[in-house]
């Protein structure tokens, strides 16, 4: 059983396009997040969505826009395309109240702008 | 803010025992984690410590001082699979429970 989903695995468009993508957790988790990882796989979270609760980096453009129709999942929406928005997003999901925060990540997607 | 220090590569050989140091600056802690990311995948989550001291989970052992601001994860009995990079991680101590990663440590397992 795939823990945390993602699907497109990979994504190549075309600049000032509109994209999503989607993310699914099937862990009961109550917390979910997206990560950017750049070139030089610096990974550097975007949002954390806890009970409707969202927490937004305050480095994250504003035409990336999470939406999370339920607790199991949490989707990404990102408008006029960048050439600097190539990189891997990873979704992520975590049960809040553990201690650890131990967080499972799901298998990333890779994002082309050209 | 927070910030995290690693070294960007390691190198070492099959069998033998590797250091990987995090140093961090937080305004708050709660405490540092491990992932493990091999190329292509996605991390992985190897230890946490939020008290001073060794923790042991097999082959791999995660240290930290408080004190210091510091922490290591130790491997032992290198095996060419651990060839990855290695991130640390401390955890903001808002509700949000997000993590900052340190850049990473890209180790290399030689024959």
């Amino acid at each position: 059983d795939t823990a945390v989903s993602q699907t497109p695995k990979y994504l190549v468009t075309q600049m000032g396009n509109d994209k999503s993508i989607k993310c699914e957790q099937n862990l009961g988790h109550d917390t979910m997040y997206w990560y950017k990882q750049d070139s030089k796989k610096f990974l550097k979270i975007m949002f954390s969505y806890n009970n409707k609760e969202l927490i937004i980096n305050e480095t994250v453009p504003n035409r990336f826009s999470p939406k999370s129709p339920d607790k199991a999942h949490l989707n990404l929406h990102i408008n006029s395309l960048e050439l600097g928005d190539s990189a891997v997003y990873f979704c992520a999901s975590s049960q809040g109240r553990s201690l650890r925060n131990e967080q499972y990540f799901g298998p990333g997607t890779r994002l082309t702008v050209t | 803010g927070q910030s995290l220090e690693q070294p960007s590569e390691v190198t070492a050989v099959e069998g033998a025992i590797v250091q990987i140091n995090c140093t961090y600056q937080t305004s708050g802690f709660y405490g540092l984690s491990w992932y493990q990311q091999h190329d292509g995948g996605a991390p992985t989550f190897l230890s946490y410590n939020a008290l001073d001291g060794l923790e042991e989970t097999g082959r791999f052992s995660s240290f930290l001082s408080r004190s210091d601001s510091y922490g290591y994860l130790l491997l032992q009995e290198l095996q060419m699979k651990d060839s990855a990079s290695y991130f640390c991680a401390v955890r903001d101590t808002g509700s949000a429970r997000q993590l900052t990663f340190g850049s990473g440590t890209q180790l290399t397992v030689l024959p």
